[in-house]
């Protein structure tokens, strides 16, 4: 069965620094890959996804995902946090196949500090 | 603003009730997916309707239920409601029925079994 791992319940970094959230996920095959983040009171939006190709993807509020088959990850990346990044991410899996529906990880609460 | 509208946005009802969520989904989505929220469980797929028939099935409880109505509206009941039940029901809508279209989210009905 799928399955999509966050080990990172919370991060806390400082304004300016650089972020890493790390998504290992376990599938049979090469899933679709979401970023999603959720504001507080929020509903989830997409940051960033992953179908095929580059494996270095581009997302909106400047953050980066990459691919790795090899390490069966897709972490999440920006390099300069600005306080309004403040708020849980979480990264999902769709199947290739079948229906549409993602499986989420836990998620991951950032914290940005001044 | 996703464009996916749930009602109610807060609720808070007593143990054994029964309570129903409503999502519109955005203009034209024809597919419709029920997720629930929770501290322990995290986000959980519950189930999925396309243009108005079940397309997939997650972690839903016999004691839930939903729909798509041919105006593509759903609603999600849940009956014989527990204390366990208590968490942040999201409904998203996307496109197609398969393949990995993006999910757009309401921002959420917030439900409270006392």
């Amino acid at each position: 069965a799928q399955s999509v791992t966050q080990p990172d319940i919370h991060i806390t970094v400082s304004e300016g620094a650089s972020l890493e959230l790390r998504c290992n996920y376990s599938y049979g095959a090469t899933p679709y890959l979401f970023w999603y983040v959720q504001s507080p009171g929020q509903g989830l939006q997409l940051l960033l996804k992953y179908f095929s190709g580059d494996t270095l993807v581009q997302g909106i509020k400047g953050f980066e995902a990459e691919f790795k088959r090899s390490q069966s990850s897709f972490n999440l990346r920006k390099p300069s946090v600005h306080w309004s990044d403040a708020a849980e991410y979480f990264c999902a899996v769709g199947l290739q196949t079948g229906a549409n529906n993602l499986f989420f990880g836990t998620g991951t609460r950032l914290t940005v500090i001044p | 603003d996703s464009g996916v509208t749930q009602t109610p946005k807060h609720l808070i009802t007593a143990t054994g009730q029964r309570v129903t969520l409503r999502c519109s989904p955005r203009s034209g989505d024809l597919s419709v997916y029920w997720y629930q929220q929770s501290l322990d469980q995290g986000l959980q797929f519950l189930i999925q309707y396309y243009n108005g028939e079940e397309r997939a099935k997650g972690n839903i409880l016999e004691r839930f239920s939903a729909q798509q109505f041919p105006d593509l509206h759903s609603e999600l009941n849940l009956s014989s409601l527990e204390l366990g039940d208590s968490a942040l029901y999201f409904c998203a809508s996307s496109a197609g029925q398969g393949g990995a279209g993006e999910l757009f989210f309401g921002e959420g009905s917030r439900l409270t079994v006392l």
